[in-house]
Formats: C-alpha cells, sequence, structure tokens
C-alpha cells in the first residue's frame, strides 16, 4: 500500500465526452504527477503539480489539464476526449526536495474510448 | 533530453535463478537518479531500488541490486533467487535532480518466473 488512492478504477466515455480522474496524494506529500500509459508502452510524463501550480508539463495537448487542492488531492481533465486517450492513468505523489526521492503511485485508472 | 532504453522485451527465468534485466540511459545532466519499478498486471507501479549518480556504492534492497556503471550510462537490475511472484512487467526509469519531479520511464521488460 503506497498511501496513494485513484478514482475511478475503470472508466468507459465515447469519442468526445470529457473526463475527470482523481488521485489522493500519500500524507505529507506536495508534489503530484500524472502518466499516461498506453498498452505496451512505458508511462509518459503529463505534467506535475507542486503546491497547487503547474511545476512542468510533457508533450500534451491544453486539453489535457489538471489541478491540485490545498489538500494536496488531484485531478486530470481530459476534453474532447479521442480514441488514442485510451489507456492507464498513473498519479504519482512525492515529496519536492533538493535530491531525489521516491515517488509513490496510485493503481492508476483505466480508461477506455469508445 | 533523457532518454531509457531496455532491450529485453520479454524473459523467461526459472524459478530460484539469478536474472539481469538491462538498462542504459543518456542525459547530459550531471546529476540524476535511477529508479526500478514493479508493475503487476493490476497496474501500480511498485518502487523497487533507487541510485544516484554519485553514489559510490551499487543500490542494494533485499533481492534487488542495482549494476551502476557510470561510464557506461547502464543501471542494470539484478533479481536474486527468483519467485514466482516476481513475474511481472519491470520499468527502468530516471529522474533529473534539481529539477522538477518528472520521471523518464524505458519501454519495460516483461519477466516470467517459471516454476
Amino acid at each position: 500500500e503506497t498511501g496513494v488512492t485513484q478514482s475511478p478504477t475503470h472508466l468507459i466515455k465515447t469519442r468526445g465526452q470529457q473526463v475527470t480522474l482523481r488521485c489522493s496524494s500519500q500524507s505529507g506529500h506536495n508534489t503530484v504527477s500524472w502518466y499516461q500509459q498506453a498498452l505496451g508502452q512505458g508511462p509518459q510524463f503529463i505534467f506535475q503539480y507542486y503546491r497547487e501550480e503547474e511545476n512542468g508539463r510533457g508533450n500534451f495537448p491544453p486539453r489535457f489539464s489538471g489541478l491540485q487542492f490545498p489538500n494536496y488531492s488531484s485531478e486530470l481533465n481530459v476534453n474532447a476526449l479521442e480514441l488514442d486517450d485510451s489507456a492507464l492513468y498513473l498519479c504519482a505523489s512525492s515529496v519536492k526536495t533538493d535530491e531525489n526521492t521516491e515517488a509513490f503511485f496510485g493503481q492508476g485508472t483505466r480508461l477506455t474510448v469508445v | 533530453a533523457q532518454k531509457i532504453t531496455q532491450t529485453q522485451p520479454g524473459m523467461f527465468v526459472q524459478e530460484k535463478e539469478a536474472v539481469t534485466l538491462d538498462c542504459t540511459y543518456d542525459t547530459s545532466d550531471p546529476s540524476y537518479g535511477l529508479f526500478w519499478y514493479k508493475q503487476p498486471s493490476s497496474g501500480e507501479m511498485i518502487f523497487l531500488i533507487y541510485q544516484g549518480s554519485y553514489d559510490q556504492q551499487n543500490a542494494t534492497e533485499g533481492r534487488y541490486s542495482l549494476n551502476f556503471q557510470k561510464a557506461r550510462k547502464s543501471a542494470n537490475l539484478v533479481i536474486s533467487a527468483s519467485q514466482l511472484g516476481d513475474s511481472a512487467m519491470y520499468f527502468c526509469a530516471m529522474r533529473q535532480n534539481f529539477g522538477n519531479e518528472k520521471l523518464t520511464f524505458g519501454t519495460g521488460t516483461r519477466l516470467t518466473i517459471i516454476p
């Protein structure tokens, strides 16, 4: 158990719809990152939030957006869903310091776009 | 830009044998960290081991050890005395120091332990 929980665990949406995925970070962690993992691939960095501000973004279009709340929980929103958005979405929480620290991952949300 | 290469898409190993999973990396950053994660079919990424670029000794965590060869830019994972529960996907990842917490992952190796 990492203390990071994601909801829902599975989701089916129709192309063009919007979806919100949620992540509850481990207690005391002020940084959350979101990753997209397509079938048979490694996770790809979407973006990161640190103390409610975006702190880095990967090569994803603006229809991927996020929020981090004062309690450090987080949301990933995807608008105008496309078939290629079907993937496992992982969130990871950590404590931002000057040195590398372990990131704790949730179990992921499997999104299927039909 | 950082890049992780895992050249073994799949490996089959007899139970109780040792196995080495390969990982090479490329970065221009002088300070970075290397990670290995295990991903069972349930999807969760489970942290296994971490190696800092300035660490003089190879990292070890129980049955896991990291064979870090900085000059070769390799960070192979060694699992000793493999168990059936070790069957999973294994990902090597890198993160630069003093930047954001972004992890760059390889494409993974599917390890299957044979009874």
